[in-house]
């Protein structure tokens, strides 16, 4: 069954150096989204992204964040210079569609923890 | 603003006995409100979709129901099994971009 995956499965990174988390989303998706977990609290959107181009972005998602595909199979999220609070779990995610009545796939995640 | 509620306390339920977990919703009007599963460490899982002219679906041992009057969805696992112990998360989605919005999910705990 084709899935989404993502890595590396654990980054540790210092405060302030840049990191970039990948993601293959399913081959026939077309529709891609990047979401994150604090430890402990709920899944929160971060972007949506279609046609090389975000549709939507939270306001998580400042200027320090940037998504890209840079060719045809991988989708990633660039922080810029990371902070303390950015440590969570990030999830990507893909879909056929968007918005409705697709699912939405998520991969294993990328746990990234800034000290 | 719009907030989701989900009950934060586990629900402890014998093996064999049919789940019920509750999703309320203000200040929002899903147009589809999706129901996944997450694994401790995992991503979601998804389970089921309802769209807001639905009353009710059904997959296996599942059922969801949607009541937009009452802004609250329930989600029942019947006969339920050890192996559906995890955590339950309710999204919903209005926009056209596929963004969803999770509540915290509830965990569920099936004992043998």
């Amino acid at each position: 069954e084709p899935e989404v995956t993502q890595t590396p499965s654990h980054q540790v990174t210092q405060m302030g150096q840049e990191v970039i988390l990948r993601c293959v989303p399913i081959s026939n998706h077309l529709y891609f989204y990047w979401y994150r977990q604090i430890l402990g609290q709920k899944v929160e959107f971060l972007v949506s992204f279609y046609n090389n181009e975000i549709s939507e972005k939270s306001e998580i998602f400042d200027d320090q964040f940037s998504v890209e595909r840079p060719d045809g199979s991988n989708f990633t999220l660039k922080i810029r210079s990371t902070k303390l609070e950015d440590s969570a779990m990030y999830f990507c995610a893909s879909s056929e569609a968007q918005g409705v009545p697709y699912e939405q796939y998520f991969g294993p995640g990328t746990r990234l923890t800034v000290t | 603003s719009q907030k989701i509620e989900q009950n934060s306390e586990a629900l402890n339920i014998q093996e064999g006995k049919t789940a019920t977990l509750t999703c309320n919703y203000t200040n929002y009007s899903p147009a589809y409100l999706q129901w996944y599963r997450q694994d401790p460490g995992r991503g979601p899982v998804f389970l089921l979709l309802i769209r807001e002219n639905e009353k009710e679906k059904r997959k296996e041992r599942l059922k969801v129901t949607f009541d937009t009057t009452l802004k609250q969805s329930l989600f029942h696992i019947t006969a339920s099994q050890p192996a559906d112990s995890a955590t339950y998360l309710c999204a919903l989605s209005s926009g056209n971009t596929g963004k969803l919005i999770f509540g915290q999910g509830t965990t569920l705990q099936v004992k043998p």
